[in-house]
């Protein structure tokens, strides 16, 4: 069965730009979670997509938006883009989302880099 | 609010010998938690968790983590490191009570010495 993948692995935009990052979850899973990366704040929870509704969502500002389509697939975008943005975002997915007790499996991620 | 704390930005161990990385947390209901390994440059690997039963849960690579409901700890343990155990250690808790989301500590780097 193939992982969850990450589309683009690398990207470089510049401060004012959007980005729009996908992520495939494994096969029959329905819940997708995006995560960001950093050095300074470490892993920290953006939000949370179960059968393309958003059941959760982390403390970060309007700037940041996702969706989730009726295959499961996800994508996150960016918009006005801040120097700060610049992280490892990762995608993780399991299977039903609920009780919370589901395994999560991670994508490889997507390094962003806002110049 | 629930809460995860790493106490150790970095633990340095030789190998062979045991190597326990520390986990606290702050759940209002019943505690999940998880273990999670991250390795350069890639996307983290599930190790472990617990939900309810034993106390001693046995994870993936021969690592084990032991739940302590009055210390709220879970820490994770290996009675053997081996240098390719050097990497960044995750641990997580999600409130099984609440339908919330999950949350990761700051992250434990851990380093094998040869």
């Amino acid at each position: 069965k193939a992982g969850v993948t990450q589309t683009p692995r690398y990207l470089i935009k510049t401060r004012g730009q959007q980005v729009t990052l996908s992520c495939s979850p494994i096969s029959g899973h329905r819940s997708v979670s995006w995560y960001q990366q950093t050095p300074g704040q470490g892993l920290q929870f953006l939000f949370e997509y179960f059968s393309e509704t958003q059941r959760n969502k982390g403390n970060f500002p309007g700037r940041f938006s996702g969706r989730q389509f009726s295959n499961s697939r996800s994508e996150m975008n960016v918009s006005t883009l801040e120097l700060g943005d610049s992280a490892l975002y990762l995608c993780a997915s399991s299977s039903t989302g609920t009780g919370g007790f589901e395994t999560q499996y991670f994508g490889p991620g997507t390094r962003l880099l806002v110049l | 609010a629930q809460s995860v704390a790493q106490p150790e930005d970095q633990v340095n161990v030789a190998e062979g010998n045991p190597l326990t990385v520390k986990c606290t947390y702050s759940v209002s209901g019943n505690p999940y938690l998880f273990w999670y390994v991250q390795y350069p440059n890639r996307g983290l690997q599930f190790l472990l968790k617990y939900i309810t039963g034993d106390n001693l849960v046995k994870g993936s690579y021969g690592f084990e983590a032991e739940f302590n409901k009055s210390q709220t700890s879970f820490h994770l343990k290996k009675p053997s490191a081996l240098v390719s155990d050097s990497a960044l250690y995750f641990c997580a808790v999600r409130d099984g009570n609440r339908d919330d989301k999950i949350i990761f500590g700051k992250g434990t780097r851990l380093h094998i010495l040869p």
